[in-house]
């Protein structure tokens, strides 16, 4: 199994610019989470999907971030525009429950905004 | 309140020594699961070992084992004969039968000196 695979691994882009992150969950996989991590917050849960639905985007910072599952299979987080503070890492990760199922991450996309 | 509490920040130990990562979390549900992850510097979240609520039998893997004890609502994680490789931020994390999230500490960085 491939694992769960995230594009890009770094992101350099400039203040207002349009970013888009992108996810492959683990094949069979019913759940899939968003996260961010930085260094003052930690891990900060934004958004998940069971079955491609959308559940809790509580954690979405504000409209500039969307998440969207079109299929099984590929997930998008999108920030527009883009502003100093969204520099982190943001994870992927799928699992095949909620509760009781580990969360198998991908390698994360590191995002820098200037 | 945080659910999951990592007191120890940073853990620095001489390569050998024996090493243990606390883990106190909070939950009033009786149904749970705990789980451990491990950060290397390369950045992927790996995760390492799941327990539920109903399970307090100890685990070990090779270098590595797990106290679980719901009297003190602790899991702490034991590794033996530390490596270098084991340097790493290690990430415990609660999830609640009845909620819809994992809760992760603030993690703990070790550092195993050669």
């Amino acid at each position: 199994d491939a694992g769960v695979i995230q594009s890009p691994r770094h992101e350099v882009t400039e203040m207002g610019q349009e970013v888009t992150l992108r996810c492959k969950p683990i094949s069979g996989h019913d759940y899939l989470f968003w996260y961010r991590q930085t260094m003052m917050r930690g891990l900060e849960l934004l958004i998940y999907f069971n079955n491609n639905v959308p559940i809790d985007d509580s954690g979405m910072p504000e409209d500039r971030f969307s998440a969207k599952m079109p299929n099984a299979s590929f997930s998008t987080l999108k920030i527009q525009p883009s502003e100093p503070r969204d520099s982190a890492v943001y994870f992927c990760a799928s699992s095949f429950g909620l509760a009781d199922s580990p969360l198998h991450f991908g390698n994360g996309t590191r995002l820098t905004v200037t | 309140a945080q659910k999951v509490t990592q007191a120890q920040t940073e853990i620095s130990v001489v390569e050998k020594e024996d090493v243990t990562l606390d883990c106190v979390y909070e939950t009033r549900d009786t149904t749970y699961y705990l789980f451990w992850y491990k950060q290397p510097p390369s950045g992927e979240l790996v995760f390492l070992i799941r327990r539920n609520s109903f399970d307090e039998q100890n685990e070990i893997s090779g270098r590595y084992s797990w106290n679980f004890q719901k009297s003190t609502s602790s899991f702490n994680f034991t590794i033996t004969a530390s490596q270098v490789v084991d340097s790493a931020v290690y990430f415990c994390a609660l999830s609640e039968n009845t909620g819809n999230q994992f809760y992760f500490g603030t993690g703990t960085s070790l550092t195993v000196i050669p």
